[in-house]
């Protein structure tokens, strides 16, 4: 069935330092892997997203890559600061505009 | 410009009752999907309308059902409340029914 599996569940970074969140996908016939991330009490805000004819994405210090052989894709953070502390989503469509989540990742940054 | 509203923003029913959610897409918008969202976990897919015809449907029971009006705004209805129905109730839009979606703010509901 259409799963998705993301790692880890919890990251603790020093103020700086570099964030990465990996994600695999099941339904080799998904396109469009979106990342959002949700801070206490909010909205998922898209963040980044990675479409399949693309291998790698950037947007300042957020860069998003995509394997889709393996079925692969991960979220990468660079410089990261307190305020990029939230819970981090991978997610990928499936057929229908159906959106199938990771089970998230809480990020947090240390001053 | 409005992003997408989602009404009311928090909801208290017991177990056996009916509710209604509510949600407006951003403007311009024809597709509105509803997702489900339990404390720690990711949303989870309940349905997607595109232009009024609904275009998936996640594993969710009949009690969960859904239409989409001609303003493209869009109704969640819940039958026969659970406990286990407490939970965010999330509106996501977007212009062709794929990719780009934007969320609301979302709808506490607490079943008790």
């Amino acid at each position: 069935g259409e799963n998705v599996e993301q790692h880890p569940s919890t990251l603790s970074v020093q103020e700086g330092d570099s964030a990465v969140i990996k994600c695999t996908y099941s339904d080799s016939a998904s396109n469009y892997f979106p990342w959002y991330k949700q801070e206490l009490g909010k909205r998922p805000q898209l963040i980044i997203d990675i479409r399949s004819n693309v291998g790698e994405k950037k947007d300042q210090r957020i860069a998003v890559t995509l394997n889709k052989t393996a079925k692969h894709f991960s979220l990468h953070i660079t410089e990261t600061q307190p305020e990029d502390s939230a819970v981090y989503f991978c997610a990928a469509e499936a057929r229908g505009g159906k959106l199938i989540f990771g089970q998230g990742t809480e990020l947090s940054v240390k001053p | 410009d409005a992003g997408v509203t989602q009404s009311p923003t928090h909801l208290i029913k017991t177990r056996g009752q009916q509710v209604t959610l509510r949600c407006s897409p951003i403007s311009g918008h024809k597709s509105v999907s509803w997702y489900q969202q339990v404390l720690g976990q990711g949303p989870q897919f309940i349905f997607q309308y595109y232009e009024k015809e609904e275009r998936g449907r996640g594993n969710f029971p009949d009690r969960f059902s859904a239409r989409q009006f001609p303003n493209y705004s869009s109704e969640l209805n819940v039958n026969a409340l659970l406990l286990g129905d407490s939970a965010l109730y999330l509106c996501a839009s977007s212009f062709g029914g794929s990719r780009g979606y934007t969320f609301g703010s979302g709808t506490r509901l607490t079943v008790v």
